[in-house]
């Protein structure tokens, strides 16, 4: 099955800077990269997702890299601000007997804090 | 939008109780999944349906229980609780090759 690993499981950043989170993953067959956050006292939620047909999306201040080779895909925040303060999950397909589906292994997550 | 609702906010059970955590969809997904949640272990998946009657197990099934017997409502069955069991319960909707929608989770203690 598909393993994934994240780094760093925390991260303190200067409101205003950058954030950078990293994820590596086993199994080349995994087309499919979700970035989740989860706020104190509420579930995960989507925030930005790529395929493995491009190597770069880019959504407002939230961007996401994906290097099929070296298979890894990072998560980029930029301008943080204190609502970014969460954790956040990346996630790969899990390829079971049903071919996985939609279903997910998630990273072991990092919370991020940014402070004032 | 979509919602997921976990029945319990928080629960609180004694070691060899069986416990019920339910969670319902209301978009009509396919696809429901019970994940838990532990410090520096991050989302672990228990147990998933595709389909109404259909069960899979995922990475931890051990001690634990499904039951999908209409479409919009999957429930997570602890047979007999065991204070390793104490975690917070994340259970998730999606259609098939679409993303995940998470509900605000069950926080179970078991003492």
């Amino acid at each position: 099955g598909e393993n994934v690993e994240q780094h760093p499981s925390t991260l303190s950043v200067q409101e205003g800077d950058s954030a950078v989170i990293k994820c590596t993953y086993s199994d080349s067959a995994s087309n499919y990269f979700p970035w989740y956050k989860q706020e104190l006292g509420k579930g995960p939620q989507l925030i930005i997702d790529i395929r493995s047909n491009v190597g770069e999306k880019k959504d407002q201040r939230i961007a996401v890299t994906l290097n099929k080779t070296a298979k890894h895909f990072s998560l980029h925040i930029t301008e943080t601000q204190p609502e970014d303060s969460a954790v956040y999950f990346c996630a790969a397909p899990s390829w079971g007997v049903t071919g996985g589906g939609n279903k997910l292994t998630f990273g072991t997550g990092t919370q991020l804090k940014v402070e004032l | 939008d979509v919602k997921v609702t976990q029945s319990s906010r928080y629960l609180v059970k004694r070691t060899g109780e069986k416990v019920f955590l339910e969670c319902v969809q209301d978009m009509d997904h396919e696809n429901m999944f019970w994940y838990r949640q532990d410090p520096g272990l991050g989302l672990r998946l228990i147990y998933f349906s595709y389909d109404v009657k259909m069960k899979e197990k995922g990475d931890i099934p051990e001690g634990y229980s499904v039951s999908r017997e209409k479409k919009e409502r999957f429930s997570l069955i602890l047979e007999s609780a065991s204070t390793n069991q104490t975690s917070m319960y994340l259970c998730a909707s999606s259609w098939s090759n679409s993303p995940l929608h998470f509900g605000n989770g069950t926080r179970l203690t078991v003492t």
